[in-house]
């Protein structure tokens, strides 16, 4: 199975803050790369797909790079409601796999 | 508005069996890639099962030869029949719909359902 490593696990940061998370495989996954917003007791909100394709409604704010083996999820100028959980996923190869997640909270 | 709604979880025993729904309403399940992925207490994100156009399935080996994924394009229903349940399939388990041309990106899911599996 494609391992997914996502970094950091947690990061504290401020409304309007500038925010990374990166995922890492362990094979390459070409651009088969998605990342994925999630809050507690509510199911995941597709953000970008393809690696750098911004999913339809969300806020331009949200960027994806990368390809290969590694991407990068950016938030630029974090907001409120952005305080969450992030999940890169890899649907390259079965069985799809999901990273642990990083957690956004407020610093 | 496109929104699914999962239901059939439940507390079973184990070995048991337990039927899972997931009812469309604004796009059909026919017309879309559509899968299951759970998520265990205190753990991450899993992918369970896929049922592709045409009628191609998928699933994690760990639910291979137990759990079936199938859909009723009258009721516009996607299922998941679970049999021989364990503990360890104790999860929120939600379904979604895979974007199409996205790569497998999935953008629509339910709420879930939960399922505990324990004697």
């Amino acid at each position: 199975d494609v391992q997914m490593t996502q970094s950091p696990s947690s990061l504290s940061a401020s409304v309007g803050d500038r925010v990374t998370i990166s995922c890492r495989a362990n094979q390459s996954l070409t651009d088969f790369l998605n990342w994925y917003q999630k809050k507690p007791g509510k199911a995941p909100n597709l953000l970008i797909f393809g690696a750098t394709t911004l999913h339809s409604g969300v806020p331009s704010r949200f960027s994806g790079s990368g390809s290969g083996t590694d991407f990068t999820l950016t938030i630029d100028g974090l907001q409120p409601e952005d305080f969450a959980t992030y999940l890169c996923q890899q649907s390259f190869t079965s069985p799809w796999t999901f990273g642990h997640g990083t957690k956004v909270d407020m610093k | 508005e496109e929104q699914l709604v999962e239901s059939g979880g439940g507390l079973m025993q184990p070995g048991g069996s337990l039927r899972l729904s997931c009812a469309a309403s604004g796009f059909t399940v026919s017309g879309n890639h559509m899968t299951w992925v759970r998520q265990a207490p205190g753990k991450g994100l899993e992918w369970v099962s896929t049922i592709y156009i045409p009628e191609i399935t998928d699933y994690a080996d760990s639910v291979k030869g137990r759990f079936a994924i199938s859909r009723d394009t009258i009721k516009n229903t996607l299922y998941l029949q679970m049999r021989s349940l364990r503990p360890e399939d104790t999860a929120l388990y939600y379904c979604a719909r895979i974007v199409l041309g996205s790569g497998y990106a999935m953008d629509v899911w339910g709420q879930g359902t939960t399922v505990t599996v324990s004697s």
